[in-house]
């Protein structure tokens, strides 16, 4: 069983910091995808990441895949109040169906 | 299309009733996924379709559960006789090939 580990798994911070959100795995995966999920809503992605070593940004997110495709970093810069939501991670390793999913880091971006 | 569909958002039923939820995926998606999300946890793997071939179930999918693609297009889900432990998110996610996964919002289950 392939598992991700999200940290930390609660974070609030004041509106305008930065913060980093941590994915690791003991297992390679061949892709990685974040999403974004509000409550009672489904999760809604934000980037796939495939090559190791491979950096996305979306406006004020950065995200990063490890060399060796085990780990993930997601960093916001300067956060907004609607960046609040569960942030998740999800991992497709090679030759299987399934996205496993880390448990999530809750974020909270008080005004 | 505006993107994966599931009905009905929330489902309110008695222990020991049976349930079944719809998902209607991305037009001409190929994979289909159905996920369990219970408070403060990620979504956990239940079972994945390609076309109309459930091809991997998860071990959480006891014998009470069963889900079906007849055509390769919608899914559904039943749950037969319902535990308060079954009360969770279900959520369904498509893909085509080995593209992107988009997600439903997901139907909430409460069994009292």
């Amino acid at each position: 069983t392939q598992l991700l580990e999200q940290s930390p798994q609660f974070l609030s911070i004041q509106e305008g910091e930065n913060l980093t959100v941590y994915c690791n795995s003991s297992s390679v995966f061949s892709s990685l995808q974040w999403y974004r999920q509000e409550p009672g809503e489904g999760p809604v992605l934000l980037v796939t990441v495939v090559t190791g070593g491979e950096v996305k940004k979306l406006k004020r997110l950065t995200f990063q895949f490890g060399d060796a495709r085990k780990d993930s970093s997601l960093h916001i810069t300067a956060a907004q109040p609607g960046d609040t939501g569960l942030y998740l991670c999800a991992g497709r390793g090679a030759g299987s169906y399934q996205l496993t999913f880390g448990k999530g880091t809750k974020l909270s971006v008080i005004p | 299309d505006t993107g994966v569909s599931q009905d009905p958002r929330h489902k309110i039923t008695k222990r020991g009733q049976n349930v079944t939820f719809r998902c209607d995926p991305i037009s001409e998606h190929n994979r289909l996924y159905w996920y369990r999300q219970t408070l403060g946890q990620g979504p956990e793997f239940l079972t994945y379709f390609q076309n109309e071939a459930q091809l991997e179930k998860s071990r959480l999918l006891s014998d009470r559960f069963s889900a079906e693609r007849p055509k390769g297009s919608f899914s559904t889900l039943e749950i037969q006789r319902t535990e308060q432990g079954d009360s969770a998110m279900y959520l369904c996610a498509s893909r085509w090939g080995d593209t992107e996964a988009f997600f439903g919002q997901g139907t909430r289950l409460t069994v009292v």
